[in-house]
Formats: C-alpha cells, structure tokens, sequence
C-alpha cells in the first residue's frame, strides 16, 4: 500500500509545550504536505515541502524531511489550546494523486 | 479571494435513498478533488479532475458513486442507492497545480439510516 502511518495516533500536552508528530510513507515523492483539520471542518494546508528540501518553518511550526528515512516531522513549539486539531500528512508522487495518513489527534490542555 | 464552496452542508438520508453532492472550486484552479472522510480516518480519494477530465477515479465504487465536472468549472457528487457505510463528511479540494497545495471546502457530513 501506498499509505504510511503517522505516529502517534493522539497526543495530549498541556500548553505550553512543544507537540512532534511523525510521518512515514513508503514510495517516493514529489513533496510531503501537513494539514490540519479542526473539528467538523475542512482539511487547512499548513506547509509543503518538497523532496529536495530537509527543513522548512512557518511561524510556530516547523517541519523536517528524511528521503533516506521515508519520514518527515511536523514540531509545533510552545502550543496552544487553539492548536487542538487533527494533524494529517499528505504525499505526493510526482503530480499523481495524494495520499493520506490516519492522521495525529493533538490535544493541548489549558 | 473566496475558497472552495461546497453545498449541503449536511444531509440525512434513509439507505437506498440518492444524494448528491455540490462543489464549486476555487476560480482557475484546474483540478478538483473529491474525498471520502470516515469517521476517524484520513481522507480518502475518491475521484480527481483535470479541468473536465477525469485523471484518476480508481478509488470510485463505480456500482453506486459517480462524479461529473461538465464544464471544467463546478462539479456533482452522486450516490445512488446509498448504503449505511456511506456515512462520512465529502471533501471537495482544488488546486491551481497539479501535485501542490490542496485548498479544502467545508465538507458535507452524510449520513445514512
């Protein structure tokens, strides 16, 4: 199957502190997109990174790329209630469609 | 710029039954996705259009499901008859390029009794 994991499947930190989900896919690909999700709502793109790239931020997030690995990491430093969402990753291969991890349910603890 | 419009917003529905599904993508984005989301899970592709044309609907359960884009702009979700495991929020998506950033409607949550 085209389909990795991500891990862990929930998370539970208290604000304050830093949240790292993982991905891990199996085939090769064109870039690796994390998403969020609040509840009931639609998927909301947070950053793309592409195979050539190791490390990108934007703002309070920051993620990784290990190509060598198949795995990339999404760290959110100094969380927020508000950061309460289900985090997914999507691949890409080559312009083909995207495919979806279970994703990473993140709750963060006033 | 407005995002990805997608219409109902809910639908209940007794199996056996027909729905259907509208999306209207956001303006010149060439391709346009549709998604299955089951409780829990990642969303799953369902069909994908580049402008009028279908590029991958391999995941589609052709028996029952099916997706036009007409004339490269809005696009319609059908099921018909419905099953109980239908149940799930549709995502629509589109995107200027293919392969890049997904831009994500609301979602319709269907459920079927």
């Amino acid at each position: 199957s085209q389909q990795g994991e991500e891990d862990p499947q929930a998370l539970s930190i208290q604000e304050g502190e830093n949240a790292t989900m993982n991905c891990s896919y199996k085939t090769s690909i064109n870039n690796l997109q994390w998403y969020r999700q609040n509840s009931g709502r639609g998927l909301v793109h947070l950053i793309l990174i592409r195979s050539n790239e190791r490390e990108k931020h934007s703002g309070r997030l920051r993620v990784t790329l290990d190509t060598s690995k198949k795995s990339s990491s999404l760290l959110i430093t100094a969380s927020r209630a508000a950061d309460t969402a289900s985090y997914f990753c999507a691949r890409n291969n080559y312009g083909q469609n995207f495919v979806f991890g279970p994703g990473t349910r993140l709750s963060v603890l006033p | 710029e407005a995002g990805v419009a997608q219409s109902p917003r809910y639908k209940i529905i007794e199996k056996r039954q027909s729905v259907a599904f509208w999306c209207n993508p956001i303006s010149g984005h060439a391709t346009l996705y549709w998604y299955q989301q089951i409780l829990g899970q990642g969303p799953k592709l369902l069909i994908q259009f580049q402008n009028n044309g279908v590029v991958d609907d391999s995941q589609l359960p052709k028996d029952r499901f099916s997706a036009e884009r007409l004339k490269g702009v809005d696009s319609t979700l059908k099921i018909q008859p419905a099953k109980l495991e239908d149940s799930a929020v549709y995502l629509c998506a589109s995107n200027p390029i293919l392969g890049e950033t997904q831009y994500f409607g609301p979602g319709t949550r269907l459920l079927v009794l």
